[in-house]
């Protein structure tokens, strides 16, 4: 079945620091989708990337960067030089194709990161 | 980056009152819409999946005549929580997405308090 599972519940930094957030995913599918979510204090979620199961390449926006690999499952992400506005539960999720043709996300249980100043 | 508006951002109503939520994507055409529930510091639920002109599709758990969804149009959802009571109070967030491979675009989500 597919599952998404986020192992760290919470994870509290100190500014500056390079905090890393763990994703492991089972699918049976051989496409298929990956995604970060960040939901701040306010509630809402915001995009930070998507990656298909295809495309294995590394990916760096400024101060995030996202690992995927393939052989375990993993779709990693990074932030560098952790800020306090990056305070915010992380989601991370996959998208599976359902029997009547649209795809859905399966969520993980997300992961609430503290920067402290 | 694209917009999905959501409104309103809160209610707070008695019991028995029934409550619509609607979701609008701003500057694109959603194939298909999605509605969550979000209990506190908890992931995300699904609800139901809509596709535009047709039935929304219910996870299982679901009551569809609890929660009925309208999809009028390519940019235009609805939710409406019928005869609501304190359990369904939650936090209700909508998504929308221009094709199968695209991200979903959230809304800004729908704070329910229903007394």
């Amino acid at each position: 079945a597919q599952k998404v599972t986020q192992a760290q519940t919470e994870i509290s930094v100190v500014e500056k620091e390079d905090v890393t957030l763990d994703c492991v995913y089972e699918t049976r599918d051989t496409t298929y989708y990956l995604f970060w979510y960040k939901q701040p204090p306010s509630g809402e979620l915001v995009f930070l990337i998507r990656r298909n199961s295809f495309d294995e390449q590394n990916e760096i926006s400024g101060r995030y960067s996202w690992n995927f690999q393939k052989s375990t499952s993993s779709f990693n992400f990074t932030i560098t030089a952790s800020q306090v506005v990056d305070s915010a539960v992380y989601f991370c999720a996959l998208s599976e194709v359902t029997t009547s043709g649209t795809y859905k996300y399966i969520f993980g249980t997300g992961t609430r990161l503290k920067v402290l100043a | 980056g694209a917009v999905v508006s959501q409104h309103p951002s809160r209610v707070i109503c008695k019991s028995g009152t029934s409550v619509k939520i609607e979701c609008r994507s701003l500057d694109f055409q959603a194939t298909t819409m999605f509605w969550y529930r979000q209990f506190p510091k908890k992931s995300l639920m699904l609800m139901a999946t809509s596709n535009e002109g047709s039935k929304a599709t219910y996870e299982q758990g679901v009551e569809k005549d609890k929660f009925l969804i309208n999809h009028a149009s390519l940019t235009l959802s609805t939710l409406t929580v019928t005869s609501a009571h304190p359990e369904d109070s939650s936090f209700y967030i909508c998504s929308a997405q221009r094709a199968y491979n695209q991200p979903q675009h959230f809304g800004d989500g729908t704070r329910l308090s229903i007394l």
